[in-house]
């Protein structure tokens, strides 16, 4: 069971909007940066965005991301085929005192 | 950046195997690294992250007492040592660099090594 929460899934057509959220408590996400990475089915995770909305050299600018308070979010706008994909919340837990990530959602382009 | 991962493979419950990454590409002592792992059609799960030095280390408590981080700076490769390993511990072993220190994201993965842990 993971300490941070994330929907099993999203999906929309190409061109819309799509939001992925991630909820966690005041040990990991209140209290750290939140990072994003997204997971090409058969291929390693790659960073998608850190410290809650910073994007990498060469992740294209309709992803963007945002925190506030427990709770971070992805969002991708202009959503494209390439896009399908799974994404993983994580950040470091000041309880714990280790990383955790978030179970992953599955984005389905329609 | 590269990283590559090896020393996968198939051990019986209770065995033990130790993962090697050869890193390059960058000056391996200035950064912290870690080891992620993904069981089969599962999400991403922390194992554990060793400071550049080497000196500090953290562990996931599922592995804690079982398994052991260490690198060497001179040959630039950072291990896992695996011991008593049970059936829940088949996954993809995926090494990752650290931005900087303990704490901070993983900005390049590699591309993973399987272990499967079966009779």
């Amino acid at each position: 069971q993971s300490l941070l929460t994330q929907p099993p899934s999203a999906s929309g057509t190409p061109g819309q909007r799509v939001t992925i959220s991630c909820s966690g408590s005041t040990s990991n996400v209140g209290t750290n940066s939140v990072h994003w990475y997204q997971q090409i089915p058969g291929t390693a995770p790659k960073l998608l965005m850190y410290s809650n909305n910073q994007r990498p050299s060469g992740v294209p600018d309709r992803f963007s991301g945002s925190k506030s308070g427990t709770s971070a979010s992805l969002a991708i706008s202009g959503l494209q085929s390439e896009d399908e994909a799974d994404y993983y919340c994580a950040t470091w837990d000041d309880s714990l005192n280790g990383y955790v990530f978030g179970p992953g959602t599955e984005v389905t382009v329609l | 950046v590269q990283l590559l991962e090896s020393g996968g493979g198939l051990v019986q419950p209770g065995g033990s195997l130790r993962l090697s990454c050869a890193a390059s590409g960058f000056i391996f002592s200035n950064y912290a690294m870690t080891w992620v792992r993904q069981a089969p059609g599962k999400g991403l799960e922390w194992v554990s992250s060793i400071s550049g030095s080497g000196d500090d280390t953290d562990y996931a408590d599922s592995v804690k007492g079982r398994f052991t981080i260490s690198r060497d700076n001179s040959k630039n490769t950072l291990y896992l040592q695996m011991s008593s390993l049970r059936a829940e511990d088949t996954a993809l072993y995926y090494c990752a660099k650290l931005r900087a220190a303990i704490g901070t994201y993983f900005d390049y993965w590699g591309q993973g090594t399987l272990v499967t842990v079966s009779s």
